[in-house]
């Protein structure tokens, strides 16, 4: 089991904008990281911090965090955003722990 | 930019020792940073497995603390993991990355990146 929950899928029509979540009480006190993955590739960082993107990341990614909930949202879909996603935080213990949530395939229709 | 990359054996057997290393480039692996092992079971999400400062200092995975060394070797810039007593439940592609962190206004917040390509490790006999 994981200590960050995500839906295990959501879907969006080309262009339009979805929300994807992460929830867990560590996040209550530390920002989640948010990755994609593609099949057969290694995850790539899309956000991190309260909302920064990596130098490639198109800016329709972005992030935010109220209480203990992270978001990653895509203003926009493209085809090319179809992947899964998963966050990423320390864990509730106080422990220099990290977890990753159970992940979100999205899927661009 | 820093590069990482994964070597090992891809077939273990079971009750063997999983050993990998990852070589770090274009970079030191004596920054200000933690050097991690992240796993994947095979259609399975991403799991923690542990890291590692350049003065030796380790976290593990609770669940995984029991069979896991991490250890750094600063002369090569690379740092290695074994995982033992294997079963096919460690079957999985086998990450290295770099952790960053950083606190702002109290709130902290760590992230990887880069990761290594990642390589698959199959237990069986």
């Amino acid at each position: 089991s994981s200590e960050l929950t995500q839906d295990p899928a959501v879907s969006v029509a080309l262009g339009q904008t979805v929300r994807i979540t992460c929830q867990g009480d560590s996040l209550r006190s530390y920002y989640a990281s948010w990755y994609q993955q593609k099949p057969g590739q290694a995850p790539v960082l899309v956000i991190y911090g309260k909302n920064n993107r990596p130098s490639g990341i198109p800016d329709r990614f972005s992030g935010s965090s109220s209480g203990n909930t992270a978001s990653l949202t895509i203003t926009g879909a493209q085809a090319e955003d179809e992947a899964d996603y998963y966050c990423n935080s320390r864990d509730s213990s106080g422990n220099h722990h990290v977890v990753f949530g159970g992940g979100t395939k999205l899927t661009v229709l | 930019q820093v590069q990482l990359q994964e070597s090992g054996p891809g077939l273990v057997k079971p009750s063997g020792t999983l050993s990998l290393t990852c070589a770090v480039s274009g970079g030191s692996i004596s920054s200000s940073n933690w050097w991690s092992w992240v796993r994947q079971p095979p259609g399975k999400g991403l799991e923690w497995i542990g890291e590692i400062y350049h003065s030796g200092s380790t976290n593990y995975n609770p669940s995984l603390k029991s069979r896991v060394t991490i250890s750094v070797d600063k002369s090569k810039n690379q740092f290695s993991l074994k995982l033992s007593s294997v079963t096919a439940a460690d079957t999985a592609v086998y990450y290295c990355a770099r952790k960053n962190s950083i606190t702002i206004f109290g709130v902290g917040n760590n992230w990887f990146d880069p990761w290594g390509q990642g390589t698959l490790v199959t237990v069986s006999s």
